[in-house]
């Protein structure tokens, strides 16, 4: 299709495991977008990837969270040993390059369970 | 630092009744201004957005919000709600001082009654 993608839809981990989360952006978007919606909260942002600069990780919770982006498209979300707290939807956007007035493209996101 | 503020995390109305939802922003210069929808178990869809020109944004499904830089909101109304309306709605803020962030609202969850 041409949305983004993300997989898998949904993810059960046991405590303490690494998990890997995927996104694939709309074809030509540049600017890629991960957010973490825990249960009625709005969106937190986690980190954002623009073109071939050193993607902004400042919304990163913690150094157990990393994520890349390679080749400019898909890109990988990646947290170690979990924890419960990590529970929540992650969600990915991305947009065609970036500027303010462009709208974000959203994923269905991974429903992360941590038991 | 930019800041969202939705008025309200739950909204009820009936089905023909007018919908509002409210949002405010804080920024010392006029931000763009979008709003998103979110059905259940799916990501979100923008519904409309405000960037520069005619204050009175029209988007999808009937919605349409207006930049009231004066009273710094932008509120989404729809005449005649419909019962495929419930669903979470964000409003979020961008630009111009606050560099790529997005920052959007805690969200406003609306029920259509029959």
């Amino acid at each position: 299709g041409a949305g983004v993608s993300q997989s898998p839809s949904n993810k059960v981990t046991e405590k303490g495991k690494d998990v890997e989360l995927r996104c694939d952006p709309i074809s030509g978007h540049t600017a890629l977008y991960w957010y973490r919606q825990s249960l009625g909260q709005g969106l937190e942002f986690l980190i954002y990837f623009q073109g071939n600069s050193a993607p902004d990780k400042s919304g990163l919770p913690s150094d157990r969270f990393s994520a890349e982006r390679t080749g400019g498209s898909v890109s990988t979300l990646t947290i170690q040993r979990t924890q419960q707290e990590d529970s929540a939807v992650y969600l990915c956007a991305s947009s065609l390059d970036g500027a303010d007035n462009q709208p974000q493209h959203f994923g269905d996101g991974t429903r992360l369970s941590i038991l | 630092a930019q800041s969202v503020t939705q008025l309200g995390s739950h909204v009820s109305v009936s089905e023909g009744a007018l919908v509002l939802l409210r949002c405010n922003y804080s920024s010392s210069v006029p931000p763009y201004l979008f709003w998103y929808v979110q059905y259940p178990n799916q990501g979100l869809q923008l519904l409309l957005k405000y960037t520069t020109g005619a204050t009175l944004v029209k988007g999808i499904n009937g919605f349409e919000a207006e930049f009231k830089k004066s009273e710094t909101s932008f509120h989404l109304t729809k005449p005649s709600a419909h019962m495929s309306d419930a669903a979470e709605y964000f409003c979020a803020v961008r630009g111009p001082t606050g560099g790529f962030k997005t920052i959007f609202g805690a969200g406003t969850r609306l029920f259509v009654k029959a």
